[in-house]
């Protein structure tokens, strides 16, 4: 089965620790997206990637990194340097140009 | 930069009746696509429907159709014969087309309408 999955669901931190979140495609898409979604909130883009080896910063990417070393993964870190780090964190990904994107499960980051 | 606005945080809809989710979008752009999208107590994000803004036709999806007024930058989602499983977060995005030389395809949200599917 094609999609996307983000592991893992549920995660844990310590304040002060950096966290790195999971995103894995097999649709053979070339453009992927991670998004913050907070309370009330709609998603805001982090990161985005476009080819291998290329990544932009999107709204809000203070405090986070990315890499794109194979087309299949997209991993975002957390930092210890972003202020508030606890959200549902959601990864997307599209063929380049096309219309919509798809999104994997998410991952719900608590850090305390 | 473009904003999407939903202004009903929440609706409710008896099992089978039919309810409409407003969404406003401001853009000085002319070309560029809108969806709405369905995020149910899992929290997957689920594409209901999508419209191309150079196209005049009304998007249809089985239940679910939109009114996509683009002079009024209005794109309202109903939803017919509402069901139980219809229950969730929608959620209104705009994205560029990236002609205008952008290379950004990001998905601009709305904060969501939370509807409630009452049987």
């Amino acid at each position: 089965d094609g999609g996307i999955t983000q592991s893992p669901k549920y995660l844990f931190r310590k304040e002060g620790q950096n966290v790195t979140l999971s995103c894995e495609q097999n649709l053979n898409h070339d453009a992927m997206y991670w998004y913050r979604q907070d309370p009330g909130q709609g998603l805001r883009l982090i990161y985005y990637s476009q080819i291998v080896n290329d990544f932009q910063k999107g709204d809000i990417a203070e405090g986070y990194s990315v890499s794109r070393e194979k087309k299949e993964s997209f991993p975002l870190t957390v930092t210890s340097a972003q202020k508030n780090p606890t959200a549902f964190y959601l990864c997307a990904s599209s063929i380049q140009g096309a219309f919509e994107q798809y999104f994997g499960p998410g991952t719900r980051l608590t850090v305390t | 930069a473009q904003t999407v606005t939903q202004s009903q945080p929440e609706m409710s809809v008896q099992e089978a009746e039919t309810v409409t989710l407003s969404c406003t979008y401001d853009t000085s752009e002319s070309d560029y696509y809108l969806f709405w999208y369905k995020q149910p107590p899992s929290r997957q994000m689920i594409l209901v429907i999508r419209q191309e803004a150079y196209k005049q036709q009304n998007a249809t999806e089985n239940r679910f159709s939109v009114n996509f007024q683009k002079a009024a930058k209005s794109f309202s989602l109903k939803i017919s014969d509402s069901q139980l499983g219809d229950a969730a977060m929608y959620f209104c995005a705009y994205r560029t087309t990236g002609y205008s030389g952008g290379s950004n395809y990001k998905l601009t949200f709305g904060k969501g309408t939370l509807l409630t599917v009452n049987p």
